[in-house]
């Protein structure tokens, strides 16, 4: 199985702070890296598939990069209903696998 | 704007099976998408159980392969889940979501707890 290891665990942040999320896979992943965002008692949401083409309606201050197979979201200021549980997740290869996930919390 | 529901059971006796639907509206389960499970047991992150593609085409977790079947029914849109000798460590949010090559995993259920106790 690819390993899917997402740093740090959780943030605390300021209202127009600009957050980075990083992970890393264990093995050759191609472009097949993908980001979601969770609120509490919801379903995730994407927002970025294949390293770093936004979802329709994902607001442009998500983005996402890659170097070899380090993948990295960044918020660039961070807003009030960002405050959330981010994952990333490989569909290079079989199975599916996650990141644990990164809280961001109010600062 | 495809939209997925589950349903099912929400209690679930250990060693039983469990079995959950996904229906799909909006859009048909005979595109060229896969059809997907992933679980979230409370307080824990998201696991991938598996996916099926409406030809019957499927691929499972090799964590829970030997308990697992995912099966289409296209004359309903819908597929669904069975996961036979369950235990504790199978209670979590069942979500059913869509996976397109285009788009990746795009389009989520909300969302359906199922706890296994006796």
């Amino acid at each position: 199985d690819v390993q899917m290891t997402q740093s740090p665990s959780s943030l605390s942040a300021s209202i127009g702070d600009r957050v980075t999320i990083t992970c890393r896979a264990s093995q050759g992943i191609s472009n097949f890296l993908a980001w979601f965002q969770q609120k509490p008692g919801k379903a995730p949401k994407s927002l970025i598939y294949a390293v770093s083409s936004l979802q329709s309606g994902v607001p442009s201050r998500f983005s996402g990069s890659a170097s070899g197979t380090d993948f990295t979201l960044t918020i660039s200021s961070l807003q009030p209903e960002d405050f959330a549980t981010y994952y990333c997740q490989q569909y290079y290869s079989y199975p599916r696998t996650f990141g644990q996930g990164t809280k961001v919390e109010i600062k | 704007q495809v939209q997925l529901q589950e349903s099912g059971p929400g209690l679930v006796k250990p060693s039983g099976t469990l079995s959950l639907t996904c229906a799909v509206s909006g859009g048909s389960i005979s595109s060229s998408n896969w059809w997907s499970w992933v679980r979230q047991p409370p307080g824990k992150g998201l696991e991938w159980v598996g996916e099926i593609f409406h030809s019957g085409s499927s691929n499972y977790n090799p964590s829970l392969k030997s308990r697992l079947t995912i099966s289409v029914d296209k004359t309903k849109n819908q597929f669904s889940l069975k996961l036979s000798s369950v235990t504790a460590a199978d209670t979590a949010v069942y979500y059913c979501a869509r996976y397109s090559f285009a788009y990746g995993f795009d389009y989520w259920g909300q969302g359906t707890l199922v706890t296994v106790s006796s």
